[in-house]
């Protein structure tokens, strides 16, 4: 089956500094990457979408400044939590597609403390 | 905009017994997918069924089931003899079609955390 790593699994930072995490398909090529924020008992909530090699599409109310999402390549997309404070505290999960399936492939999430 | 509503907040079962867990949506796509996910306290997101919108025939797989109603916009799931295993959180999930290929945004649930006691 589809495999979708994240690194790294669990993180803390200090308030101000940047995070950057890294979300990769390990047997298919994503053409598309999803990234999601859950906050604890509660739904996830689809932060941008990113095809390869295109600027990544956010949803309404994320800030694009602060969540820089990358996707440079079939198999990597990277998320940066810039100048990170607590209220960034929370587990995010990206997902991956390839244009045969409809069906997204989940990695295991990061769960980002900031202190 | 699609909607998903899950019902449920939390429900709990007996091990062995069989259980349903409730969902409604909302879109006015004529092609699209639903999907039932899991996720036990690990927090890793699992699929459990898909469902085409386009077939008619309810999606089948082990021991969990679904009852797709498409005019009812009514998605509920099914599971069977259950076991300690299945506790986790359940979300429902809806996709509309992609006719470039590929996946687009899932649309999720509040979701529904299950129980099942031994």
């Amino acid at each position: 089956g589809a495999v979708v790593s994240q690194h790294p699994s669990r993180v803390i930072c200090k308030s101000g500094t940047s995070v950057k995490i890294e979300c990769r398909s390990l047997d298919f090529q994503a053409t598309t990457m999803f990234w999601y924020r859950q906050f604890p008992k509660q739904s996830l909530m689809l932060m941008a979408t990113s095809n390869e090699g295109s600027k990544a599409t956010y949803e309404q109310g994320v800030e694009k400044d602060k969540f820089l999402i990358n996707h440079a390549s079939l198999t990597l997309s990277t998320l940066t939590v810039t100048s990170a404070h607590p209220e960034d505290s929370s587990f995010y999960i990206c997902s991956a597609a390839d244009r045969f399936h409809n069906e997204q492939f989940f990695g295991p999430g990061t769960r980002l403390t900031v202190l | 905009a699609q909607t998903v509503t899950q019902s449920q907040p939390e429900m709990s079962v007996q091990e062995a017994e069989t259980v349903t867990l409730s969902c409604t949506y909302d879109t006015s796509e004529s092609n699209y997918y639903l999907f039932w996910y899991k996720q036990p306290p690990s927090r890793q997101m699992i699929l459990v069924i898909r469902q085409e919108a386009y077939k008619q025939q309810n999606a089948t797989e082990n021991r969990f089931s679904v009852n797709f109603q498409k005019a009812a916009k009514s998605f509920s799931l099914k599971i069977s003899d259950s076991q300690l295993g299945d506790t986790a959180m359940y979300f429902c999930a809806f996709m509309k079609y992609s006719n470039q290929g590929g996946s687009e945004k899932l649309v999720f649930g509040k979701g529904t955390k299950l129980t099942v006691n031994p």
